[in-house]
Order: C-alpha cells, then sequence, then structure tokens
C-alpha cells in the first residue's frame, strides 16, 4: 500500500512571496489533514477534512493560509504571503472516516521563509 | 482545551539500558493515545496506540506504554534499547477527534 506522498519535500522562499505544498492520501482515506511543525515542537493541526469537505480549521490563519481538496482526494495548502515566522515542516496525514482511526502521515515540506 | 506534556526533552542511554519516556494529558474524559515515532530523515510513524482494552499495550520493536486513568499517564517503556531506537518520539491524544501532539523527546542511543 503506497503511503501519503508530499511535494515538494524542500522550499526555500523570501518573506511576502507565495506558496504551495501538495499532498496525495493513501487510497481511500477520507480524511485528510495539515499540520504545521515548528522546529522543537510537535505538530499542530491547521485544518482537516472530511472528503472535500472542511471539518475543522479553527487554527488555520486564514488572513494568508488557504487549503483545498476539490475532488475529495488530492488538497493543496498555500501561504501568501509568507512570514519568516511560517518557517517550519508542513505535514499531511490521513486517515479513514470510522471515527477512531489512525492518521498516517507523509514526509512532510520542509519550508524556510527568508 | 487538551494538552500533553512530554517531561524529557533530550534522553541519552548506551544500548542495553532501559527506556521510559513520560507523558501526561490533560482532559480526562474519553481519550485515544498513541505514541508515534520519527526517526531521522523518515516521516512520522505510530509506535503504538491505545483506545480501550487492556492498559498495557505493545506495539511495534518491543515497545510497550500503559494507560493510567488515574494519572492521566501514557508513558512508554522498553526494557533494552537499540542504537537504532535514535529518533524524536511524539505522545499524542484525540480530543474532541482532534489530535494533540507533545513536544517530543529526543532520544540518542549511544553503541
Amino acid at each position: 500500500e503506497a503511503g501519503v506522498a508530499q511535494s515538494p519535500r524542500y522550499k526555500i522562499i523570501e518573506k511576502r512571496q507565495s506558496v504551495a505544498f501538495w499532498c496525495n492520501p493513501i487510497s481511500g482515506h477520507a480524511t485528510l489533514y495539515w499540520y504545521q511543525q515548528i522546529l522543537g515542537q510537535g505538530p499542530k493541526l491547521l485544518i482537516q477534512f472530511q472528503n472535500n469537505g472542511v471539518v475543522d480549521d479553527s487554527q488555520l490563519p486564514k488572513d494568508r493560509f488557504s487549503a483545498e481538496r476539490l475532488k475529495g482526494v488530492d488538497s493543496t495548502l498555500k501561504i501568501q504571503p509568507a512570514k519568516l515566522e511560517d518557517s517550519a515542516v508542513y505535514l499531511c496525514a490521513t486517515a479513514g472516516s470510522r471515527g477512531q482511526e489512525t492518521q498516517y502521515f507523509g514526509p512532510g515540506t520542509r519550508l524556510l521563509v527568508l | 482545551a487538551q494538552s500533553v506534556s512530554q517531561h524529557n526533552h533530550h534522553v541519552i542511554l548506551s544500548e542495553a539500558a532501559s527506556l521510559e519516556l513520560g507523558c501526561n494529558y490533560s482532559y480526562g474524559g474519553t481519550v485515544n493515545l498513541f505514541w508515534y515515532v520519527q526517526y531521522p530523515g523518515q516521516h512520522l510513524q505510530l509506535l503504538l496506540k491505545y483506545f480501550s482494552g487492556d492498559p498495557l499495550v505493545k506495539g511495534i520493536k518491543g515497545f510497550e506504554a500503559e494507560f493510567i486513568k488515574s494519572k492521566f499517564s501514557f508513558n512508554l517503556r522498553k526494557p533494552s534499547v537499540q542504537w537504532s531506537d535514535t529518533a524524536e518520539y511524539f505522545c499524542a491524544v484525540t480530543s474532541f477527534q482532534k489530535l494533540v501532539f507533545g513536544t517530543g523527546t529526543r532520544l540518542l542511543v549511544s553503541p
């Protein structure tokens, strides 16, 4: 079974630029999560999708971050414009839809904002 | 809001030493508990999980964890660590269907 795929693996941008990350879930996984992991901290949930609908985006900084999962499969997370404090690893995780599901994580995208 | 505390940020052990990593959570309702591991250069992987039943949970690679409800704890243990256990370990708790992570513990096992 293929795991969660993410791209790019690394990205370096200057502040005020835009960046987008892509995630392809494990086949059949209806639930998709984006996390932000700042150095020295645990992952923090940004947004959760169930199929193509948003379940929880309470911790997403909506003035600069956006995410979509239009067809209920792949998802993109965008930052526009980026700030220095956005430097982090952005993790995508997916799970089934039966409630007590284990989340499976992708390799992450390491973002450095200069 | 739920919070997760991992008491040790860095642990250094020699091979064959015993390991115990502490994890405490704040909210006492129904929770699901996880330990994830991140080996150098790799992504987060599930080590073990507790949903219900026997509070002593066995995971991969000889790891186990014990859920003690009265202490809001879910400590990770391994009787004898190996150099290949060098990694960062994260405790996580689901609360209201949201997964909340601790800050992680970096384990270095010296050969």
